[in-house]
């Protein structure tokens, strides 16, 4: 059974610091997405990552997977009040299925 | 606005009432899902239409009942439900399912309170 484990599931933190969001699951899975959700909106995709070593960066986010430890990383510089939100990383198992984690409720303060 | 809307936002309804969620997505999708999000927990996967098609149903309980009428709208039935049903629910869209690179684009949700 393909379980999504995301920590941390709280995050407070201060402008302008560095953090990582990390996201593990239990088996093989091809495909992994970042969603971002604000308080009564809809899940925004954030990234989508294919393969083995894939990276992708959008401003003050950066996604990253490693397939081999099955682990993904949401890495957030400089934060900004902007970035506060909750984030879920999501893995595809082979039979098409999307299994989300519990997400990340992140809280940036100034 | 991703394109996928969903009616009503928010619902309240007695545990005898029948109700009926919509959406409906305008990205000329294929494939169109019905999400359960709970506090405190992972968002589950109740269905999954494609191309008009049922194809999954995660062992939702009958007083749920999907309608997919075409590839634009999903219409979630709801009879007889239980306070622990009480939820957001949220309806999505991809282009169609099982491609490589697929995203699903939600929507809003429904905030669903039984008595």
């Amino acid at each position: 059974e393909l379980k999504v484990e995301q920590n941390p599931l709280f995050l407070s933190m201060q402008e302008g610091k560095n953090y990582t969001i990390y996201c593990n699951y239990s088996t093989t899975s091809d495909r992994l997405y970042w969603y971002r959700q604000d308080p009564g909106k809809s899940l925004e995709s954030l990234f989508v990552l294919l393969s083995n070593g894939a990276v992708k960066q959008e401003g003050r986010l950066m996604a990253s997977l490693d397939t081999k430890a099955r682990l993904s990383t949401l890495h957030i510089t400089a934060a900004v009040h902007d970035l506060s939100a909750t984030y879920f990383c999501a893995a595809f198992l082979n039979t098409d299925k999307l299994i989300f984690g519990t997400g990340t409720r992140l809280q940036v303060f100034p | 606005e991703t394109g996928v809307t969903q009616t009503p936002r928010h619902l309240v309804m007695g545990m005898t009432n029948k109700k009926s969620l919509k959406c409906e997505q305008h990205l000329g999708h294929n494939a169109m899902y019905w999400y359960k999000q709970s506090a405190k927990k992972p968002l589950e996967l109740m269905f999954v239409y494609n191309f008009k098609e049922q194809t999954e149903n995660n062992s939702v309980p009958s007083r749920f009942s999907p309608e997919c009428p075409n590839s634009s709208h999903l219409f979630l039935h709801l009879h007889t439900l239980q306070p622990e049903d009480s939820a957001l629910y949220l309806c999505a869209s991809s282009q169609a399912r099982g491609l490589a690179s697929e995203t699903q684009y939600f929507g809003p949700g429904t905030r669903l309170l039984v008595l």
